[in-house]
């Protein structure tokens, strides 16, 4: 099956830094993929969908200031917490999908802390 | 909008027993697809199962299957024969769309932790 991965898995950063997450999609081209984050013991809250070249949409509730989305190419997305602070603490998962299958794949996910 | 509720926050079951995880939804579009996902305690998604809302056999992947009843507008999972192994978060999630459209977003239930006892 197709493979997405993340980078880091882990990230560890101090109040008001900023980090960023990649997502790669590693043996398909990913026309849209789709950010998530997940707090302990909760579900997957949808954050934005972003597709290749074009600016994310943004789910309501999710500012598009805080957290930057880049899909400048077909194998990769990027998420960019910008001056983090501890409530940002979470589970972020991207997931992509080709356009010609009817399934999303899932990146194993980045937990970030925020100290 | 769409919305999709689980129920089953938690749920113990004997191995090698069947398990049953319940499912709702409720969407105003007549296309859609229903999705379960697992999530064991190293965060990773893992595919289980889908069914598209025009399906019109249940869907089965191995140990597997989506009780799908359409007009009560529920999607339950049946596991088959219980392993340690399936110890671990089952989410439902559901993407509105026609042609089962991989660019449409997934929403997902809360989940339910199963626990599955030797």
């Amino acid at each position: 099956g197709a493979v997405v991965s993340q980078h880091p898995s882990w990230v560890i950063c101090k109040s008001g830094t900023s980090v960023k997450i990649e997502c790669r999609s590693l043996d398909f081209q990913a026309t849209t993929m789709f950010w998530y984050r997940q707090f302990p013991k909760q579900s997957l809250m949808l954050m934005a969908t972003s597709n290749e070249g074009s600016k994310a949409t943004y789910e309501q509730g999710v500012e598009k200031d805080k957290f930057l989305i880049n899909h400048a190419s077909l194998t990769l997305s990027t998420l960019t917490v910008t001056s983090a602070h501890p409530e940002d603490s979470s589970f972020y998962i991207c997931s992509a999908s080709s356009g010609g299958s009817d399934e999303q794949y899932f990146g194993p996910g980045t937990r970030l802390t925020v100290t | 909008a769409q919305k999709i509720t689980q129920t089953q926050p938690g749920m113990f079951v004997q191995e090698k027993e069947a398990v049953t995880l319940d499912c709702t939804y409720d969407t105003s579009d007549p296309s859609y697809g229903l999705f379960w996902y697992k999530q064991p305690s190293s965060g990773e998604m893992i595919f289980l199962i889908y069914q598209g809302s025009y399906d019109q056999q249940n869907a089965t992947e191995g140990r597997y299957s989506l009780n799908f009843q359409k007009a009560r507008k529920s999607a339950n999972l049946v596991i088959s024969a219980s392993q340690l192994g399936d110890s671990a978060m089952y989410f439902c999630a559901m993407r509105e769309g026609v042609g089962y459209s991989s660019a449409s977003k997934i929403i997902f239930g809360s989940g339910t932790r199963l626990s599955i006892r030797p």
